[in-house]
């Protein structure tokens, strides 16, 4: 299995700032990655794949970059909706899809 | 808009069987690629198995811990996905999402998700 590494597992941050989650794989997926946002008792929803392409209806604070074993989602000008936990997950086409363990974006 | 509602969960002792259902709306469901996520409390996402459309050929891939398990299917007369569940065991203990695949070029994206529906499974 192709194993899914997430740093930090916990950000504090503020409005306004920009905030960088790291995933990394435990070899090269290409650019199969996404990116899902998840709010306490939600589904989660989908905001990046390909490692790259913003979903339709996500806004343009939310960027995702990477490919092979690194890759980052950055959100520009964090808002208040955005205080939530983000998980990064694989789908290589020859391997299951398996999913970081999360990062949780605090109120600083 | 589309609309994935989950039916089904409970509460089941280990050993025991449970059959989940996802009914579809707002999507052409027959030629949707669908999954199963799910999510153990205060935990992270785990993918459980994905069928595709059966003009695609109908197959089914499922996660090592749950494979010969749990059997994932569709009835496309009634635009409703299935997960049955078999040989419960605590640690299949989750939040059950169905999810719709994104697109052909993106097969294990999921774009569109249910609610969610809770199983618990005692020892």
């Amino acid at each position: 299995d192709i194993q899914m590494t997430q740093s930090p597992s916990t950000l504090s941050a503020s409005v306004g700032d920009r905030v960088t989650i790291s995933c990394r794989a435990s070899q090269s997926i290409s650019s199969w990655l996404a990116w899902y946002q998840q709010k306490p008792g939600k589904a989660p929803k989908l905001l990046i794949y390909k490692a790259s392409n913003l979903e339709s209806g996500v806004p343009s604070r939310f960027s995702g970059s990477g490919s092979g074993t690194e890759f980052t989602l950055t959100i520009s000008s964090l808002q208040p909706d955005d205080f939530a936990t983000y998980y990064c997950q694989q789908y290589n086409p020859y391997s299951e899809f398996t999913f970081g363990g999360g990062t949780k974006v605090e109120i600083k | 808009e589309v609309q994935l509602v989950e039916s089904g969960g409970g509460l089941v002792k280990s050993g025991g069987s449970l059959r989940l259902s996802c009914a579809a709306s707002g999507l052409t469901f027959n030629i949707a690629w669908m999954s199963w996520v799910r999510q153990a409390p205060g935990k992270g996402l785990e993918w459980v198995g994905r069928i595709k459309s059966k003009g695609s050929g109908g197959t089914v891939d499922y996660a090592a811990p749950v494979k010969g398990r749990f059997t994932v299917s569709r009835d496309d007369s009634e635009d409703t996905l299935f997960l049955h569940m078999n040989s419960l065991k605590p640690d299949d203990t989750a939040v059950y999402y169905c999810a719709k695949v994104r697109d052909v070029n993106n097969l294990g994206v999921f774009n569109y998700w249910g609610q969610g529906t809770l199983v618990t499974v005692s020892s």
